[in-house]
């Protein structure tokens, strides 16, 4: 089954403590982001990354890492986490066809929680 | 920048009637535009996608229709029913090589009234 998978499903953690929220895909797709989505502002983009080894910022990228060492997985790295980044997080990937993207798959999301 | 507006930010309907869901955009360079649903707390489902050299897509109740000249996509949602009711976003995928920003409308909350 195609799909994108992202763990944990919740997660609750204390400011200032590292973390990475994974990301997996099986659908070979060259294109991969992530995304995080706050009542009132809707889904905004965090980074996206167009193949390996190869990342760009999104419109909210502070306070964010990401690594593309694999086509599969993207993992989303917070060094240092503080309550403002407390949100639903998705990931989600993409064929490239072209000069654009063929369509989007969504992960079900990661509920984090910065104390 | 590419900016997408959804319009209403909210509607309430009684079972069985048709509705329209509009996005609007400001910049026409888009490759795709995408439909989705999201149930509260849930992920996004994908409604429809429409490439942009297509007028109209659909899906069962669904359809979709783009107008790249004007900035508008609506999505057409026929005999509506309960469980339709969530919030309803449109993606605006762009024609641009190697710079791939997707932009969200802030979505369309749907409640359909038993």
């Amino acid at each position: 089954e195609a799909q994108v998978t992202q763990n944990p499903r919740y997660l609750i953690t204390v400011t200032g403590k590292k973390l990475t929220v994974t990301c997996s895909q099986n659908m070979n797709h060259e294109y991969m982001s992530w995304y995080r989505q706050d009542p009132g502002l809707g889904l905004r983009q965090i980074y996206y990354s167009m193949n390996v080894e190869v990342t760009d910022k999104g419109d909210v990228p502070e306070g964010y890492k990401v690594s593309r060492k694999e086509k599969r997985n993207f993992p989303l790295i917070l060094e240092s986490p503080s309550p403002n980044q407390t949100s639903l997080y998705f990931c989600a990937s993409s064929k490239l066809a072209g000069t654009g993207l063929v369509g989007l798959f969504f992960g079900s999301g990661t509920q984090l929680s910065v104390l | 920048k590419q900016e997408v507006t959804q319009i209403p930010a909210a509607l309430s309907v009684p079972e069985g009637e048709n509705l329209v869901l509009n996005c609007s955009f400001t910049d026409s360079a888009i490759y795709n535009l995408q439909w989705f649903r999201q149930d509260p707390g849930k992920g996004l489902t994908s409604l429809l996608l429409i490439q942009s050299s297509q007028r109209e897509q659909t899906s069962g109740r669904l359809n979709a229709s783009l107008d790249k000249s004007s900035g508008r996509s609506t999505l057409y949602i026929a005999a509506s029913q309960p469980g339709d009711s969530a919030t309803y976003l449109c993606a605006v995928l762009p024609d641009s090589g190697g710079y791939q920003k997707v932009t969200f409308g802030t979505g369309t909350k749907l409640q359909v009234i038993p």
